[in-house]
């Protein structure tokens, strides 16, 4: 199985700051990654598919890089929407796996 | 619009059994793949299981493989999990999930609200 480290497990930024998440897998996922947003009591929400396509109505000032077993979200403004935590998802082969997660908190 | 409803979450004692569904609309249900992502209360997201569109083929999480079983009947565009010897630890919302594209795997686009399921006596 591939396992899927995300780093920090905590964020604590503040409006406007540049945020960068990382993912990293224990093999090689190709670029077949995504990453979702999630807010308390809510469903995700995908915000990158194949490692860097931008999701359909996802602002712009996401983006998403790598492949093979290094992978960054970043967010390049940070919004008050965007305080949430993150999670990565490699789909490259069955068991997909997610991340632990990532908890971006306001400073 | 699309749609993912799941239902039949609720309390069930250890060992016992349960079966969710997930009733689709709004796309061409059995041209998508579809799985079922759980998350216990206040830990992240885990994969459980996905199927394809025909029903085909299924995977599992090692963690439910042979007590799970995941099915769909695409004239009713429903989904089911069936659960089978439930633990404590299968404790958490299940959410049922759209894969975005038909013919590549890309991510989910749409996820159902989730249902609760308490393993507990």
């Amino acid at each position: 199985d591939i396992q899927m480290t995300q780093s920090p497990s905590t964020l604590s930024a503040s409006v406007g700051d540049r945020v960068t998440i990382t993912c990293r897998a224990s093999q090689s996922a190709s670029s077949w990654l995504a990453w979702y947003q999630q807010k308390p009591g809510k469903a995700p929400k995908l915000l990158i598919y194949k490692a860097s396509s931008l999701e359909s109505g996802v602002p712009s000032r996401f983006s998403g890089s790598g492949s093979g077993t290094e992978f960054t979200l970043t967010i390049s403004s940070l919004q008050p929407d965007d305080f949430a935590t993150y999670y990565c998802q490699q789909y490259n082969s069955y068991p997909w796996t997610f991340g632990q997660g990532t908890k971006v908190e306001i400073k | 619009e699309v749609q993912l409803l799941e239902s039949g979450g609720g309390l069930v004692q250890p060992g016992g059994s349960l079966r969710l569904s997930c009733a689709a609309s709004g796309f061409s249900f059995s041209n998508y793949g579809m799985s079922w992502v759980r998350q216990a209360p206040g830990k992240g997201l885990e994969w459980v299981s996905g199927i394809s569109g025909g029903g085909g083929t299924t995977y599992y999480a090692d963690s439910v493989k042979g007590r799970f079983t995941f099915s769909r009947d695409n004239s009713k565009n429903t989904l089911y999990l069936q659960m089978n010897s439930l633990r404590a630890e299968d404790t958490a919302v299940y959410y049922c999930a759209k894969e975005k594209y038909q013919s590549e795997t890309s991510g989910y686009n749409y996820w159902g609200q989730g249902t609760l399921v308490t393993v507990s006596s």
